[in-house]
Formats: C-alpha cells, sequence, structure tokens
C-alpha cells in the first residue's frame, strides 16, 4: 500500500523568505499526490495535486510542487513566504492515507 | 453550495455516553469519509463509503460504527464514548473512490470525552 512521509513536523521561516516543506512517498505504482493546507479550527483545503499530468504542478496561493520520481518525492515549494501561509500543511496519496504534517511558522 | 457540512461543531461527552456525528454533502459525491485528527498523527481514516450502500473500515475503526443513511449523509456514531476518542472529527466527500480525487472536507467537530 502507498504510504506517504512527511520529513518535517515544524518548520520556520520568515517572511519574504522561501518556502520548502517535504513530502516522500512509497509505491509499486505511478501515484496520485496531494497537498492540503489548514489553518487554525479550519478544515482542510486543497493545495494542489499530481496525477502524472505534468511532473511540476501549480496550485493556489503562489505554491507548487515538484514530483521527483527517482527520489520518490513530491515537496512543496513557495518563492516568498507571507504571514497568512501560516498554517499546518499535509501531504496525501492515492489510498486517502496523509502524512502526520508539517506546520508552518512565518516570523515577521 | 454548503459542501460539506457537519454536526455539531463541538461537543462533551463522559465517558460512556453516546453520540453520532452527522456529515452531509451537497456535491452529489459518491464517497464519504470520517477521519479524525490527533496531535502529531496526522489525519487517520476511521471508515469511508465508497458509494451508496457500502462502507469499510479504514486505519482506525475500532469504538465506531457508520450509517450511510444516502448519498448525502454519513454519519459516525460513538456507542460508549472513551477518553482515547477525544479528538478533532473530520467528515470529508470525493467524486467516486480511489484514486486521483480530490477529497473536500467538512469544519470538523471537536470532542471531548471526560
Amino acid at each position: 500500500a502507498q504510504s506517504v512521509t512527511q520529513l518535517d513536523s515544524h518548520v520556520s521561516v520568515s517572511e519574504g523568505t522561501p518556502v520548502l516543506l517535504r513530502c516522500n512517498y512509497s509505491s509499486s505504482y505511478s501515484p496520485s499526490l496531494f497537498w492540503y493546507v489548514q489553518h487554525p479550527n479550519k478544515g482542510l483545503q486543497l493545495l494542489l495535486k499530481y496525477t502524472s499530468a505534468a511532473t511540476l504542478v501549480k496550485g493556489i496561493n503562489g505554491f507548487e510542487a515538484e514530483f521527483k520520481k527517482s527520489e520518490t518525492s513530491f515537496h512543496l515549494t513557495k518563492p516568498s513566504a507571507h504571514m497568512s501561509d501560516a498554517a499546518e500543511y499535509f501531504c496525501r496519496g492515492s489510498t486517502f492515507i496523509f502524512g502526520s504534517g508539517t506546520r508552518l511558522s512565518v516570523k515577521p | 453550495n454548503a459542501g460539506v457540512t457537519q454536526t455539531p461543531k463541538f461537543q462533551v461527552l463522559k465517558t460512556g455516553q453516546s453520540m453520532t456525528l452527522q456529515c452531509a454533502q451537497d456535491m452529489n459525491h459518491n464517497s464519504m469519509y470520517w477521519y479524525r485528527q490527533d496531535p502529531g498523527m496526522g489525519l487517520r481514516l476511521i471508515y469511508y463509503s465508497a458509494s451508496e450502500g457500502t462502507t469499510d473500515k479504514g486505519e482506525v475503526p475500532n469504538g465506531y460504527n457508520v450509517s450511510r443513511l444516502n448519498k448525502r449523509e454519513f454519519s459516525l456514531r460513538l456507542e460508549s464514548a472513551a477518553p482515547s476518542q477525544t479528538s478533532v472529527y473530520f467528515c470529508a466527500s470525493s467524486e467516486r473512490y480511489p484514486p486521483r480525487n480530490e477529497q473536500f472536507f467538512g469544519p470538523g467537530t471537536r470532542l471531548t470525552v471526560l
């Protein structure tokens, strides 16, 4: 069964600096991969998804992720962090199994 | 469209009490899910319903039962609540069962069992 691993439980960046949130997957077949964001006391919202159409996927709010089969990774990036990006981020695979989450803090 | 709605938003129970969490979606989705979220553990799938009339266990089904009442509604029941069931519960739906489907989430129910 496919699983995903989020490599960092907490990432802290300064406003205006790049964001990198890491997700690795394990799968014997071409996966579907998703990134979700959860703001405090809210439900999860889809940021972007990979379904084999293109390896570089652009999402909402300036986020993007690159599918790298050789590294079994699907890391989430953003060139410049905003204060409003502070939230919990979850990676998910095809089987609806979520990673444990990465909390992103953004310092002024 | 309201999307996915959940009731109640908050609930406090005593050990041994029972309750039902309600979920409804208005997107004509075939598949629905119940997750629980605990700090540091992400979301864990309790039960899912791939289509109306079917339900299946997820990762952590013990202590829970579900009912797919119709295509719109999927309820989660705690028959005898335990403190270990203190959590935030999310309902979700998707157009069809896997793969390659986005899930839409409700706002969650915060449950405390004393």
